[in-house]
């Protein structure tokens, strides 16, 4: 098994552009998560999914930040427009059977905007 | 709103020695408190969990505690050694909600 795949694993960018990052959860798992992790706020849930279906997106930032999943192999986390505070480190991770599992964590995204 | 305090929140101990992390959560409706290490640079991945019906596992070197009427949990590591170096996170998870508490940075001096 492969684990959480995400992609790319560094995005260097600057302010105002659109940032697309990407999640393929574990064949089988029916729970994705996208969490973004800072020295100052920590480790922070932003959206989760179950069956495909967004259940608690109350973490997301505020508009700017949108998160899909069209499918049950595939997730993306959208911010537009970028900005410096947005810097973090994202994680994706999956499990099987909700939040009440243990969640296999994706090798994360580094993020720097400039 | 619910939360999971984590304490403390940096510990140094001596190669050989024990070291115990505690992690209190309000959320009476959890029921799964699992722990994460994370190495510098890389994922967080599960050492030890424990569902509200047990009071005690073990692993190895590695044993959690729950107290459910107290609402907290706590992570033992004995015989501590220099990999063991990471930043620990407590959660507590239920059917609606899982909160992470903010780490615990345990350094291993050899």
């Amino acid at each position: 098994d492969a684990g959480v795949i995400q992609s790319p694993r560094h995005e260097v960018t600057e302010m105002g552009q659109e940032v697309t990052l990407r999640c393929k959860p574990i064949s089988g798992h029916n729970s994705l998560f996208w969490y973004r992790q800072t020295m100052m706020r920590g480790l922070e849930l932003l959206i989760y999914f179950n069956n495909n279906v967004p259940i608690d997106d109350s973490g997301m930032p505020e508009d700017r930040f949108s998160a899909k999943m069209p499918n049950a192999s595939f997730s993306t986390l959208k911010i537009q427009p970028s900005e410096p505070r947005d810097s973090a480190v994202y994680f994706c991770a999956s499990t099987y059977g909700g939040r009440q599992e243990t969640q296999y964590f994706g090798p994360g995204t580094r993020l720097l905007v400039l | 709103g619910e939360n999971v305090e984590q304490h403390p929140s940096t510990l140094s101990v001596q190669e050989g020695d024990s070291a115990v992390i505690k992690c209190t959560y309000s959320d009476s409706a959890s029921n799964y408190f699992p722990w994460y290490k994370q190495e510098l640079g890389k994922r967080p991945q599960l050492i030890i969990d424990i569902r509200s019906n047990v009071g005690e596992k073990k692993d190895q070197r590695i044993a959690v505690t729950l107290n459910k009427t107290a609402k907290h949990f706590s992570l033992h590591i004995t015989e501590t050694q220099p990999e063991d170096s990471a930043v620990y996170f407590c959660a507590a998870s239920s059917y609606d909600k899982v909160i992470f508490g903010p780490g615990t940075s345990l350094s291993v001096i050899p």
